[in-house]
């Protein structure tokens, strides 16, 4: 298995452009989340879907979509740049229990994001 | 979810044993407590939780009080490539999707 795969690992944006980050996962996990982690902070939720289908916001969803038309691939989509999205986020899957995440969420390795 | 409280940092040679504390003192009584790793520019890694008993697996030991209001997570022989940040987290489980809450955790140096 590969686990989670994120792409690309870095990206470089001008403000106000649109790019999307994919995020693949090859366990069939139902449970799919998207974080962001900005120096000296922990990681903030972002948006998270509990199957394919459903989506729902975390702590910060503001500026950023997301779909999950597979159980496979969750993107994340940022609809117009700005320089306080500049961040490393990382995407996490797991199984889950009752439509709710279980205790292990396997982590892909991150994008690296700046916003200029 | 209740609020963790952890040291920003901690030093351990290695080979010696790393016990990094955790305070939880408004945790429920359906609350776990899990603790999660970064290594350096990698995602978090899950370590091992807990409700109210001991446990242990091949990566760490979770001690966590009678009263449940603190936690130590123990690493018995640490190495060099145990250097990271360590999050103690307190949710429910299963938890509600969106509460796998990371604070800013321990940063755990291990030295020759």
């Amino acid at each position: 298995n590969a686990g989670v795969t994120q792409t690309p690992k870095f990206q470089v944006l001008k403000t106000g452009q649109s790019m999307t980050l994919q995020c693949a996962q090859d366990m069939n996990h139902e449970y799919m989340s998207w974080y962001r982690q900005d120096p000296g902070m922990g990681l903030r939720l972002i948006h998270y879907s509990v199957g394919a289908g459903i989506t729902d916001q975390g702590e910060v969803p503001n500026g950023y979509n997301v779909s999950r038309s597979t159980t496979e691939d969750f993107p994340l989509r940022l609809l117009s740049a700005a320089p306080s999205q500049t961040s490393v986020y990382f995407c996490a899957s797991s199984y889950t229990i009752a439509g709710a995440s279980t205790d292990t969420q396997y982590f892909g390795p991150g994008t690296r994001l700046t916003v200029l | 979810d209740a609020k963790t409280t952890q040291p920003p940092s901690m030093d351990c040679a290695e080979g010696r044993a790393a016990n990094l504390p955790c305070n939880h003192s408004t945790i429920s009584g359906n609350e776990y407590v899990y603790w999660y790793r970064q290594i350096h520019s990698q995602g978090p890694q899950y370590i091992i939780h807990g409700l109210k008993n001991n446990e242990t697996n091949e990566m760490a030991s979770l001690i966590i009080t009678e009263d449940r209001k603190s936690s130590t997570l123990i690493l018995p022989h640490a190495t060099l490539r145990d250097t990271a940040v360590y999050y103690c987290i307190v949710r429910v489980r299963p938890g509600t999707a969106s509460k796998l809450t990371f604070g800013t955790g321990t940063r755990l140096q291990v030295t020759l």
